[in-house]
């Protein structure tokens, strides 16, 4: 049972434009929401988080979007950069308890292109 | 400041043996969370350690154990190892139980 579901395997975007990865749940007791990148060889990094009380959060370059009636989040990358390049993981935790037991999406591969 | 480490990087073993991954976690850091990242999916949460206690559990048999020292390092044990044990293990630690996970790069575990 796939809680949290990213859809799309990989996305190719070119440099200067808008990325846009998407994220989808099914347990509607997750209250906290996280993207995570990931380098070859290297562990997930952590990039950027929201709240269930929240529809939005940003963080220079990068936005989060929350919709709670579908069920969906999405973060947006503008603009996209070469190094921007990597996996991208959605995570989601249960109980407003942060960061506590992540439950990650499959992941996207994000290809920045000059 | 060192972050999170694990070791060893690569490891192979043969179906019914065990094995012990190790992870120092970063600097200040007091609590460790254990994932399984098969190919092409995502981390899956083993256990969280804090304390020296196992504080929560993923879906993961009896076959996963595992131990938090007084440093706060921690091992994480596998017995009886089945071909679909195969996969990237991968440490995470934070200060407390729900502060944010700092990852190692894992150690990749083959069983053949």
């Amino acid at each position: 049972d796939q809680q949290v579901k990213q859809n799309s395997p990989s996305l190719s975007v070119q440099e200067g434009r808008i990325s846009i990865l998407n994220c989808d749940y099914t347990n509607s007791m997750f209250d906290y929401f996280l993207w995570y990148k990931k380098y070859p060889a290297e562990g997930p990094t952590f990039l950027i988080s929201i709240s269930s009380i929240k529809d939005k959060n940003e963080d220079g370059r990068f936005t989060v979007f929350l919709n709670k009636s579908a069920k969906h989040l999405s973060l947006h990358i503008v603009p996209s950069q070469p190094g921007d390049s990597a996996v991208y993981f959605c995570a989601a935790s249960g109980g407003n308890t942060g960061f506590q037991k992540l439950v990650f999406g499959t992941g996207t591969r994000l290809l920045v292109s000059p | 400041d060192a972050g999170v480490t694990q070791s060893p990087t690569h490891l192979i073993k043969t179906r019914g043996q065990q094995v012990t991954l190790r992870c120092s976690p970063k600097s200040g850091h007091d609590t460790v969370s254990w994932y399984q990242q098969a190919l092409g999916q995502g981390p899956q949460f083993i256990f969280q350690y804090y304390e020296e206690e196992e504080r929560q559990r993923g879906n993961f048999p009896d076959r996963f154990s595992g131990h938090q020292f007084p440093n706060y390092s921690s091992e994480l044990n596998v017995n009886a190892l089945l071909l679909g044990d195969s996969a990237l293990y991968l440490c995470a630690s934070s200060y407390g139980t729900s502060g944010e996970q700092f990852f190692g790069p894992g150690t990749r575990l083959t069983v053949l």
